[in-house]
């Protein structure tokens, strides 16, 4: 059975930095493109960051370029968010999703996580 | 960059066919995937690559996309069917995935 499991929200002060974990099973990790998006209080949903399967190609939301990294290490089926400088804006559940082959943009998200919380405020 | 436009809201009774737009330039360029997300839970592929159908959703999901529009289509609405509905696209001149604002779809 695929199962992604997020952890690391919480409670961050503007300005801070939070960085979230997913981590996937049931599937060969490394086979798949992984991508986090994020869905604000009441609003839809935001694509942040997308991951190829081997890891060397990254892409970001024009909203997160340059405040956030995405990475991942295949030994341990995880993939990561270091989310810094974080302003208000940036509360959302944020959920990360698999797709359904090694390089992003050619397919789908077949499995989605139960999300994570982070609420950015003073 | 490259938008997509969704109506905020579709209302059906039971029983009756549900279609959700997804608005963008040359959408039927592209493959659209539909999502459906139901409160306090995770999105759901309903849709893929236009109108195919993963595994275990029913038949009576449906897609179709040409020219500037892409359409879900859910027929015999049940009210189980009451979620919010996403569209998604790859735009490979940003390199970035795309999602429509979505749809709320009601059962009256």
């Amino acid at each position: 059975e695929v199962q992604l499991l997020e952890s690391g929200g919480g409670l961050v002060q503007p300005g801070g930095s939070l960085r979230l974990s997913c981590a996937g099973s049931g599937f060969t990790f490394s086979s798949c493109a992984m991508n986090w998006v994020r869905q604000a209080p009441g609003k839809g949903l935001q694509w942040v960051s997308g991951l190829s399967g081997g890891g060397s190609n990254t892409y970001y939301a024009d909203s997160v370029k340059g405040r956030f990294s995405i990475s991942r290490d295949n030994s341990k089926n995880m993939v990561y968010l270091q989310m810094n400088r974080l302003r208000a804006e940036d509360t959302a559940i944020y959920f990360c999703a698999k797709e359904t082959g090694p390089s992003s943009g050619y397919y789908n998200y077949d499995y989605w996580g139960q999300g994570t919380l982070v609420t950015v405020s003073s | 960059s490259y938008a997509l436009t969704q109506p905020p809201s579709v209302s059906v009774a039971p029983g009756e066919t549900a279609r959700i737009t997804c608005g963008g330039n040359t959408i039927g360029d592209k493959s659209v995937h539909w999502y459906q997300q139901r409160p306090g839970q995770a999105p759901v592929l309903v849709i893929s690559y236009d109108g195919d159908r993963p595994s275990g959703i029913p038949e009576r999901f449906s897609g179709s996309n040409s020219e500037n529009t892409a359409t879900l289509t859910i027929s015999r609405v049940e009210a189980g069917d009451e979620a919010d509905y996403y569209c998604q696209v790859w735009d490979d001149s940003s390199d970035h995935w795309v999602f429509g604002g979505g749809t709320k779809l009601t059962v009256l």
